[in-house]
């Protein structure tokens, strides 16, 4: 089984410019979860979406980042545009279903923002 | 509203001896649960454990053990006959709202 896949793994833009990434889940997975990790910190939920509607946004800075899960599959996060504090790796997720708590992760992506 | 407290900033052990990394949670849920994932270098998290608060039994997974005490709000992970491949980050997690500790940087030493 495929596991999540994410891309790019690395980025690196300067401030004010816009990036986005990409999150293919497990196939079948209806949860999709994208998380920010600063550098020495944990993992801060951004966005959950159930299939392709948003079950919890409260912590995504609206006035810059927005995501988009088109037809409950894929999803991409953007940034635009772009802050310094934004330097992060940004992590994707997914659940199989409402009854099994675990969440399977891809690798991520590093985010420089000069 | 839920927090997890993880205080050890860093670990050493020994190759093949145990180590626990301490793990404290504060949540009004009547019902939870509690995750322990790892974080190597690449990046990817892990998961390896979890327990819910009304499951009998502290949860075993290979060499992973969660010792949960809900009294105490604590659910320290235990990791017996540490390996070299053991060393990376340690993240205590609760589901709901997803929110994750600071995490323990686990050195095991050969």
């Amino acid at each position: 089984e495929a596991g999540v896949a994410q891309s790019p793994r690395y980025k690196i833009i300067e401030k004010r410019q816009s990036v986005a990434f990409w999150c293919n889940p497990i196939s079948g997975h209806a949860t999709l979860y994208w998380y920010q990790q600063i550098l020495g910190q944990g993992p801060k939920l951004l966005i959950q979406f159930q299939n392709n509607g948003v079950v919890d946004d409260s912590q995504l800075p609206k006035d810059r980042f927005s995501a988009e899960r088109l037809k409950g599959v894929d999803s991409t996060l953007k940034i635009q545009p772009a802050k310094l504090e934004d330097s992060a790796v940004y992590l994707c997720a997914s659940r199989p279903s409402r009854g099994a708590h675990i969440q399977y992760f891809g690798a991520g992506t590093r985010l420089s923002v000069l | 509203a839920q927090k997890i407290t993880q205080t050890q900033p860093g670990m050493f052990v020994q190759e093949k001896e145990a180590v626990t990394l301490d793990c404290t949670y504060d949540t009004s849920d009547p019902s939870y649960g509690l995750f322990w994932y790892k974080q190597p270098s690449s990046g990817e998290m892990i998961f390896l454990i979890y327990q819910g608060s009304y499951d009998q039994q502290n949860a075993t997974e290979g060499r992973y053990s969660l010792n949960f005490q809900k009294a105490r709000k604590s659910a320290n992970l235990v990791i017996s006959a540490s390996q070299l491949g053991d060393s990376a980050m340690y993240f205590c997690a609760m589901p709901g709202r997803y929110i994750f500790g600071t995490g323990t940087r686990l050195k095991v030493l050969a």
